[in-house]
């Protein structure tokens, strides 16, 4: 399988525990993008990288989120001292730069639920 | 599994008629827009997309059509099936920004 994957698929944790969620893009991919989607609603940007560099973060992104991308190919994103409002499902996309338009490829989540 | 969008507004068809799903962005600066639809437990999936220079675009069995008067955006799907079933969401990608912007999405139900 060459899609964007995820692990892991499901978290559970308790409250003020830190959790770290890891996404592997497409290979040839040097875009990575976090986003965040609670029941109901689509999901929402979080931050993106172009390679190694973190290009954007969003305002949703709190100081106690940290996302990074060491090398340029897999990314982890780390939420410490998880609050109940934390649980969602964190979503990751990657795209390439050469490509004429932003067609972002998703893989299939992480659910956390913060207990 | 998971439900994806539990009071999201619904659309329910028979197997073998034509959907429309709609959607309204927000910022006439967008120039790229992606349907995407996911189905329960699972990530969004690429359906089409379109280019703000475009107005219609075609793949199998759908069609986007794009209103940049009106800021409306519409998914056609022909002879909904079963499989179909699922929560489509618009998206949108601001001219000279990377992020796409998501619209609220449309459950689509599917009946024999």
């Amino acid at each position: 399988d060459t899609g964007v994957s995820q692990n892991p698929r499901h978290k559970i944790t308790k409250r003020g525990q830190n959790v770290t969620f890891r996404c592997d893009p497409i290979s040839e991919h040097n875009r990575l993008y976090w986003y965040r989607q609670t029941l109901g609603q689509g999901p929402e940007f979080l931050t993106y990288f172009q390679n190694e560099a973190q290009l954007e973060k969003s305002r949703l992104l709190s100081d106690r989120f940290s996302a990074e991308r060491p090398k340029g190919s897999f990314s982890t994103l780390e939420i410490q001292r998880t609050e109940q409002g934390d649980s969602a499902m964190y979503l990751c996309a990657s795209s390439s730069k050469g490509q004429a338009n932003n067609e972002q490829f998703f893989g299939p989540g992480t659910r956390l639920t913060v207990l | 599994g998971e439900s994806v969008g539990l009071h999201l507004p619904t659309l329910s068809v028979q197997e073998g008629d034509n959907s429309i799903i709609n959607c309204a962005y927000s910022n006439s600066a967008s120039d790229y827009f992606i349907w995407y639809k996911q189905e329960s437990g699972k990530g969004p999936q690429f359906i089409i997309d379109i280019r703000s220079n475009m107005d219609k675009r075609q793949g199998q069995r759908v069609t986007v059509l794009l209103n940049k008067t009106v800021k409306h955006l519409s998914l056609q799907i022909a002879a909904t099936q079963p499989g179909d079933s699922a929560v489509y969401f618009c998206a949108e990608n601001i001219y000279n920004t990377d992020k796409l912007i998501f619209g609220t999405g449309t459950r689509l139900q599917v009946f024999p």
